[in-house]
């Protein structure tokens, strides 16, 4: 059964910090990894999808790598600023899972002003 | 703008009271889902749909229900079988397996 981690818990830094947010899964044999921000009593906003093919994908401040044989990936976010703060979640898909997502519990990042 | 509309955004439910969760999309994707959001708990899946009129049961089917009529739309009720029914719900969709999914805004419910 696949397994999905998100370290650290919680992450607190001063704005204009860069920092990276670490994920890991147990099944290496993923069609996707996508990574979501939420805001408080919100839903998901899809930040980033990273196809089993690819290494990494951009998205202006916001660099996604995936590492499949180790099962790891990182989200760097580059000059963090007040607004960045969210919980971000990672998500991954195996094959034979009738496309459902496999969640981690996700960082919960403040950037302090 | 193409997304998903969930409605309503908060939901009062008495006891032994059967209540419905809309979920619309006008992406013309294929498959939609039900996850429930609890503190500390993460995102679990409810149910799914691959199809129109077909759907499967996720990790914590018991007290709810779904139909899938049209391909728009996947409405959720959370019946009085459901003994701990407040939660925040998501819903999402997605086209293919190696495209993402896209999650609405969610519906709080709480029972009273």
């Amino acid at each position: 059964k696949q397994e999905v981690t998100q370290i650290p818990a919680a992450l607190s830094v001063p704005e204009g910090e860069n920092l990276v947010l670490n994920c890991s899964f147990t099944d290496s044999a993923i069609y996707n990894l996508q990574w979501f921000r939420q805001d408080p009593g919100k839903g998901l906003t899809s930040l980033l999808l990273i196809q089993s093919s690819q290494r990494e994908q951009t998205s202006g401040r916001l660099n996604a790598s995936l590492d499949k044989s180790s099962g790891r990936s990182t989200l760097y976010i580059a000059a963090s600023q007040p607004g960045d703060s969210a919980t971000y979640l990672c998500a991954v898909i195996v094959p034979g899972s009738a496309r459902q997502l496999t969640f981690g519990s996700g960082t919960q990042l403040t950037v302090l002003p | 703008d193409g997304g998903i509309t969930q409605s309503p955004k908060y939901l009062f439910r008495k006891e032994g009271q059967n209540v419905t969760l809309s979920c619309e999309q006008n992406l013309n994707h294929d498959a939609m889902y039900w996850y429930r959001q609890d503190p500390g708990q993460g995102l679990r899946l409810i149910y799914y749909s691959q199809i129109v009129n077909d759907f499967q049961k996720g990790d914590i089917a018991e007290g709810y229900s779904v139909s899938r009529e049209k391909k728009e739309s996947f409405p959720l009720t959370v019946t009085s079988a459901q003994k701990n029914p407040t939660a925040f719900y998501l819903c999402a969709s997605s086209p293919t397996v190696n495209y993402g999914y896209t999650f609405g805004s969610g519906t709080r419910l709480t029972v009273v």
